[in-house]
């Protein structure tokens, strides 16, 4: 099956700094890639996706990178605030009728 | 938030005990998964459905069963829990197998 990595684990950067997660996966067949956030003690919820047929994709302060070749995804998160502060998941799928693969997580704190 | 429902919220039970878990929703979407999440491993996938009466195991099913009988209801059951289950639960559902939004969680002691 799929294996996901995430890194870093944990992230410290000061308020109005960028912050850069990675992810790398294993199945070249994977075609999704969601990014969610989960705050203590709540659900996780969707932040951001991209497919496979796109190399990047933004919102706002946030953006996410694709490298098929590497096979490795990226979240990018500008002008940082106290209220990113979170735990943030990347997942890999090959999409509908697939399962959803993790990564391990990793926990953003944003010193003000 | 979508409309996504867990029951029970908490829940202590003793090994050896059967317990089962309902995730419902209103959203009318297809898929639905069960999850569990644990310190150092992100969220695992338990077993997911893609219709009523269709589901297929995801990375950690063992010692677990699921059932689907309607569209709105997903059910996770533990036929005899162990304190290696002791986790928080999430439910999520999908309109199309992607974007997946979760639900509030259940936290599972098995004492």
């Amino acid at each position: 099956g799929e294996n996901v990595e995430q890194h870093p684990s944990t992230l410290s950067v000061q308020e109005g700094d960028s912050a850069v997660i990675k992810c790398t996966y294993s199945d070249s067949a994977s075609n999704y890639f969601p990014w969610y956030k989960q705050e203590l003690g709540k659900r996780p919820q969707l932040i951001i996706d991209i497919r496979s047929n796109v190399g990047e994709k933004k919102d706002q302060r946030i953006a996410v990178t694709l490298n098929k070749t590497a096979k490795h995804f990226s979240l990018h998160i500008t002008e940082t605030q106290p209220e990113d502060s979170a735990v943030y998941f990347c997942a890999a799928s090959r999409g509908n009728f697939n399962k959803f693969y993790f990564g391990s997580g990793t926990k953003l704190n944003v010193k003000p | 938030d979508a409309g996504i429902t867990q029951s029970p919220r908490h829940k202590v039970t003793e090994t050896g005990t059967p317990v089962t878990l309902r995730c419902h929703q209103t959203e009318n979407h297809r898929y639905m998964y069960w999850y569990r999440q644990d310190p150092g491993h992100g969220l695992r996938l338990i077993h997911y459905s893609y219709g009523v009466k269709d589901t297929d195991k995801g990375e950690v099913s063992d010692g677990y069963s699921v059932s689907r009988s309607k569209t709105e209801d997903f059910l996770l059951t533990l036929e005899s829990a162990t304190s290696s289950q002791t986790s928080v639960y999430f439910c999520a559902i999908s309109e199309s197998g992607q974007e997946q939004y979760f639900g509030p969680g259940t936290r599972l002691t098995v004492t």
